[in-house]
C-alpha cells in the first residue's frame, strides 16, 4: 500500500470549514483513498472514500487532485465534536482485505 | 444493527499470562481484522481472518495468535505478556457484498499489563 503525508496537527474554528491535506505521491491506479477519523479513546470511524473523482457524503467532501498525488478532506462546518485524529489511507477497494495501513494522522483541534 | 462489539472493554494482567479477546461483528460480515493501539506505535494491523481462515497477517510474534468461528465471531489470543503488550486492541468487520473496502470498528479492548 503508498504511503500517505499528513501535517501532524491544525485548528479549527468552530462553524468554519476544516480542511485537512494528505498527500499520495506514490499511489497506485488502481488504489483509493480513504479517509477515517478517531475520536479520543473511541474506535476509527470510516468518514468517506474516492478513487478520482470528488465525493461528498452526509459527513464530509473528499477532493482529490486530477494526478490523484493529493487530496482534500473537508469539513464543511466543523463542530468541538469534530475533534479527533483523521487518518488518510490508500489501498485497493477490492477483494475486502482488513488491512489497513495506519500513518500518525492528522489531530484536528476545533476551538470554540 | 449492532455495530461490532468487543469484549471485555478493560483488563488488567501481570506479566507472563495469558490474555483473550473477543470481537462479534455486525451480523453478515465475515471478514474480521484486528489492531493493536500504543502511543508509540500508533494502529497497527495484527491479522484478519475471513471465513475462518486467517488470510493476512501483520508483523508480530507468535505470542498474538487469533482464530475465527463459523458464526464469524472471532478472538485473539497474546500469550506471554509483556509490559510492551499494554495497548487498545481493536477488531473491525467488513462485509463482502458492498465491496466498498470500509471497515466498521469496534470500541477497543484496553489491556494493562503490570
Amino acid at each position: 500500500d503508498a504511503k500517505t503525508t499528513q501535517p501532524p496537527s491544525m485548528d479549527c474554528a468552530e462553524g468554519r470549514a476544516a480542511n485537512l491535506p494528505c498527500n499520495h505521491s506514490t499511489i497506485s491506479g488502481n488504489e483509493y483513498v480513504y479517509w477515517y477519523r478517531q475520536i479520543h479513546s473511541q474506535g476509527p470511524q470510516y468518514i468517506i472514500h474516492g478513487l478520482k473523482n470528488n465525493e461528498t457524503n452526509e459527513m464530509a467532501s473528499l477532493i482529490i487532485t486530477e494526478d490523484r498525488k493529493s487530496s482534500t478532506l473537508i469539513l464543511p462546518h466543523a463542530t468541538l465534536r469534530d475533534t479527533a485524529v483523521y487518518y488518510c489511507i490508500v489501498r485497493v477497494a477490492t477483494g475486502n482485505t482488513g488491512k489497513l495501513i495506519f500513518g500518525q494522522g492528522t489531530t484536528l483541534q476545533v476551538k470554540p | 444493527k449492532a455495530g461490532v462489539t468487543q469484549t471485555p472493554r478493560y483488563l488488567i494482567k501481570t506479566r507472563g499470562q495469558q490474555v483473550t479477546l473477543s470481537c462479534s461483528p455486525i451480523s453478515g460480515h465475515r471478514s474480521v481484522s484486528w489492531y493493536q493501539q500504543t502511543p508509540g506505535q500508533g494502529l497497527q494491523f495484527l491479522f484478519e481472518y475471513f471465513s475462518e481462515t486467517q488470510r493476512n497477517k501483520g508483523n508480530f510474534p507468535g505470542r498474538f495468535s487469533g482464530r475465527q468461528f463459523s458464526n464469524s465471531r472471532s478472538e485473539m489470543n497474546v500469550s506471554t505478556l509483556e509490559l510492551g503488550d499494554s495497548a487498545l486492541y481493536l477488531c473491525a468487520s467488513s462485509s463482502p457484498d458492498r465491496n466498498t473496502g470500509e471497515l466498521f470498528f469496534g470500541e477497543g479492548s484496553r489491556l494493562t499489563v503490570l
